[in-house]
């Protein structure tokens, strides 16, 4: 079985400052790893992946991940903060080995930016 | 292009009540993934639907039902609604392949009472 966990329900970081939120994941085999934001009464809004290849992985809005085999992680950052990122974050993962292709979410981190 | 749409945007139901969520893919996807978040959790994956035919499914008992249809449209069916039930349901879009992003839909938030 997948699972993900995001161990802080909340982050809050001044506008201007860098920020990271965490996630661990544990998967049979190599992962797909996703970040996704959701807004208030909003669906998910696709951030960045990570299939294969170079262990930074950039995204949208100036967000990136760094994947970490080793410790299985996949922390989320952004160098700059904006009050506009306030939002709540889940990370995702699935195996990579076939079949369906359904996404075991964490319960997500709020993350505010205070100006 | 066309993003992922959901109907209706809220229902209310009562317990022992059969629902339909219907879903359109986003333009040039052919698989169509269901998710249930429950409040303050994160989304729970139902079931997949590719070529018509369910591809996967997560830990949800039978009365929650599917179809696909061929223009890759979807719908989550529910029979005998439970208390339980009351959440966000959110449709996903994606091409087949295991690496590719899901795109959502805003979903549909039911109520059972």
């Amino acid at each position: 079985a997948q699972s993900v966990a995001q161990p802080e329900d909340q982050v809050n970081v001044a506008e201007g400052n860098p920020l990271t939120v965490k996630c661990t994941y544990s998967v049979s085999g190599n992962p797909y790893l996703f970040w996704y934001v959701q807004y208030p009464n909003r669906g998910l809004q696709f951030l960045l992946k990570y299939i294969t290849g170079d262990n930074l992985v950039k995204g949208s809005y100036g967000f990136e991940a760094e994947f970490n085999k080793s410790q299985t992680s996949f922390h989320l950052k952004k160098p700059s903060a904006l009050v506009s990122d306030s939002a709540l974050y889940f990370c995702a993962v699935r195996w990579s080995g076939g079949g369906a292709d359904g996404l075991t979410f964490g319960k997500g981190t709020h993350l505010i930016i205070q100006p | 292009e066309t993003g992922v749409t959901q109907s209706p945007t809220h229902l209310i139901k009562t317990r022992g009540q059969q629902v339909t969520l219907r879903c359109s893919s986003q333009s040039g996807h052919n698989t169509v993934s269901w998710y249930q978040q429950a409040l303050g959790q994160g989304p729970q994956f139902i079931f997949q639907y590719y070529r018509e035919e369910e591809n996967g499914r997560g830990n949800f008992p039978p009365r929650f039902s599917g179809l696909q249809f061929p223009n890759y449209s979807s719908e989550l069916n529910v029979n005998a609604l439970e208390l339980d039930d009351s959440a966000l349901y959110l449709c996903a879009s994606s091409l087949v392949q295991g690496g590719n992003e899901q795109y959502f839909g805003p979903g549909t938030r039911l109520t059972v009472t």
